[in-house]
């Protein structure tokens, strides 16, 4: 089996910071996706990466980069925090094209003063 | 244009009973149909899949789905629930040959002792 790995688990940022989020897995999927998952609500795509340095905005790109170093890790960087913005931002992979499932990290918890 | 509709967004029942949370999509195209669920403070967890074939596919811990293509709708089934099903259940469906997935908003399930 595999895993995904997010870190950090809980990230406290101030309004207007530059805040990276990290995402590794072990899996050896190509595919890796990042989600915002705001309270009681589902979720929201916002990058996904089908190989190393290929990205694909996805409905929620504005405010945010993201990074496809190697095949095992994908970034996401929030680059201008609002003030009050609390999210939970999962990341997750999968094997491209195919019937195939995704694999979720535990996410990370943002939380902007 | 995909979308995935989960009509109720809160279903209440008690320990034992039976549980039918549902699920209707609509996308022009061949798909790939999946449930996940989600436990308070964790990512998603993949549940079943169908693809082709039997209609009625067994997932993990009793569930399982029934799809219908003339009704457009993929509603996950449980004959008895455990206290320990309360989560937030997500419908999926993704395209074929087509790397995103496209979420429902999700149902959350309370199971009453």
């Amino acid at each position: 089996g595999g895993i995904i790995t997010q870190t950090p688990k809980f990230l406290i940022g101030q309004e207007g910071q530059k805040l990276t989020l990290k995402c590794q897995q072990n899996f050896n999927h190509d595919t890796m996706y990042w989600y915002r998952q705001d309270s009681g609500k589902g979720l929201r795509l916002i990058y996904y990466s089908i190989t190393e340095n290929d990205l694909q905005k996805g409905d929620l790109s504005e405010g945010y980069d993201a990074s496809r170093e190697k095949k095992s890790s994908f970034s996401l960087t929030v680059t201008s925090a609002q003030k009050n913005e609390m999210a939970v931002f999962l990341c997750a992979s999968s094997i491209t094209g195919g019937p195939y499932e995704q694999y979720f990290g535990p996410g990370t918890r943002l939380t902007v003063l | 244009t995909q979308t995935v509709s989960q009509s109720d967004a809160h279903v209440t029942v008690f320990e034992g009973d039976s549980v039918e949370l549902r699920c209707n999509y609509s996308y022009g195209g061949s798909i790939y149909l999946s449930w996940y669920i989600q436990h308070h403070g964790h990512g998603l967890q993949f549940l079943l899949k169908y693809y082709s074939g039997n209609p009625v596919v067994q997932g993990v811990n009793g569930f399982e789905a029934e799809f219908s293509k003339s009704d457009s709708s993929f509603h996950l089934r449980k004959a008895s629930v455990h206290w320990s099903d309360s989560a937030v259940y997500f419908c999926a469906v993704r395209g074929r040959g087509n790397n995103r997935i496209f979420f429902g908003d999700g149902t959350q399930l309370v199971v009453k002792p």
